[in-house]
């Protein structure tokens, strides 16, 4: 069975630091993994994708995310945060069998603080 | 320029009630979606439709009808309202299957 994972219900980073959202995955074959990023009363809006070829995946509004097939994790990073990208962030997995199949993690709240 | 449109955004329904949501979408595309969204369940997906007249199945289907009478709108009913399905309910589309979705901004459905 297909399966996303977040560790991590909530993650605070200071304006200008680095930051990690984390994912994990399990799905049998290729794995199709997405980032989708939603703000308060809105519907989520796609990030980045991995479908196949170099690890790191750059996105929009400077994220990017890299894949490790041997830890199957699929990582969300950013060199510098911003206060507006406190949000809530989704990993998802397409199913390998029925490719209109998605399975969502439960999200991770980034708080950014000035 | 609307993307996905979804109608109404708030609703407050009593046990055994009736009602239709409707996703519209204005980007021709073949493939939508409907979804529910529960505090820390992430998105579950309810029914699709991978072009006009087709339905499918998703993991939490029981409860819910859908049509897809055009290809540019997608209809999700509940025929008796139950208070299990208080939720907020995501429309998406996409063009092709290797494409990431495009969602609506959503419906929150609250059922008494």
């Amino acid at each position: 069975a297909q399966s996303v994972a977040q560790p991590e219900d909530q993650v605070n980073v200071a304006e200008g630091n680095p930051l990690t959202v984390k994912c994990t995955y399990s799905v049998s074959g290729n794995p199709y993994l997405f980032w989708y990023v939603q703000y308060p009363n809105r519907g989520l809006q796609f990030l980045l994708k991995y479908i196949t070829g170099d690890n790191l995946v750059k996105g929009s509004y400077g994220f990017e995310a890299e894949f490790n097939k041997s830890q199957t994790s699929f990582h969300l990073k950013k060199p510098s945060a911003l206060v507006s990208d406190s949000a809530l962030y989704f990993c998802a997995v397409r199913d390998a069998g029925d490719f209109n199949k998605f399975y969502f993690g439960s999200g991770t709240k980034l708080n950014v603080k000035p | 320029n609307a993307g996905v449109t979804q109608t109404p955004k708030f609703r407050v329904l009593k046990t055994g009630q009736s009602m239709t949501l409707l996703c519209a979408q204005d980007m021709n595309h073949e493939y939508m979606y409907w979804y529910r969204q529960d505090p820390g369940m992430g998105l579950r997906l309810i029914h699709y439709s991978v072009g006009e007249g087709t339905t499918a199945k998703g993991e939490v289907p029981d409860g819910y009808n859908v049509s897809r009478l055009k290809k540019q709108n997608f209809l999700l009913g509940l025929e008796s309202a139950a208070p299990s399905q208080t939720s907020v309910y995501f429309c998406a589309s996409r063009s092709d299957s290797r494409q990431p979705q495009h969602f609506g901004d959503g419906t929150r459905l609250s059922i008494l």
